[in-house]
């Protein structure tokens, strides 16, 4: 069954500083990818998709990632973090097979230094 | 386009009463989810359906649970007898049945069982 990782429950940074939030996923093919960001008591918004292509992804607000097959992992970066992405970070995999539900990891909170 | 549409936002019910969750999917969406989150966890796929038909139930959902989409727009999520152990995020997103399309959250409805 899939499955995905996030390593990391709690991350800070400094304001103005580079982020990378970790990512590693079971899955038994080519796997469709995501990243989505929730604000307490909010619903969940798609910053980035892999599906195929491209192994470097950009996505809304500044953010891209980055598909490595070799290393299952979809790993999530930033270049200069902004207070107002202080949020949790939610990975997840597509099940293709099941109508592209999503298998999320447990998410890792990120709070930013002023 | 005016996103997914969840009702109630907030319930407070107590425990063995009956609770009722409906959600409306972005319009031309023929694909309709059900996921339930708990506090510091990730997102839990409950249930899913393709117009009116319901095509996958998770272990989750038990025989309290149930989930329709009579004519393949809304959706409602029944739990019956409710317990502490329900209280949570029900999250409906929507999509298009096309492979590896963007699913879309609703901003969630929050059961808290007393």
């Amino acid at each position: 069954a899939q499955s995905v990782t996030q390593p990391d429950i709690h991350i800070t940074v400094s304001e103005g500083a580079s982020l990378e939030l970790r990512c590693n996923y079971s899955y038994g093919a080519t796997p469709y990818l995501f990243w989505y960001v929730q604000s307490p008591g909010q619903g969940l918004q798609l910053l980035l998709k892999y599906f195929s292509g491209d192994t470097l992804v950009q996505g809304i607000k500044g953010f891209e990632a980055e598909f490595k097959r070799s290393q299952s992992s979809f790993n999530l970066r930033k270049p200069s973090v902004h207070w107002s992405d202080a949020a949790e970070y939610f990975c997840a995999v597509g099940v293709k097979s099941s109508g592209d539900k999503l298998t999320f990891g447990t998410g890792t909170r990120l709070a930013v230094r002023p | 386009d005016t996103g997914v549409s969840q009702n109630p936002r907030h319930k407070i019910t107590k425990r063995g009463q009956n609770v009722t969750f409906r959600c409306d999917p972005i319009s031309e969406h023929n694909r309709l989810y059900w996921y339930r989150q708990t506090l510091g966890q990730g997102p839990e796929f409950l249930t899913y359906f393709q117009n009116e038909a319901q095509l996958e139930k998770s272990r989750l959902l038990s025989d309290r649970f149930s989930a329709e989409r009579p004519k393949g727009s809304f959706s409602t999520l029944e739990i019956q007898r409710t317990e502490q152990g329900d209280s949570a995020m029900y999250l409906c997103a929507s999509s298009l049945s096309i492979s590896g399309n963007t699913i879309y959250f609703g901003e969630g409805s929050w059961l808290t069982v007393v």
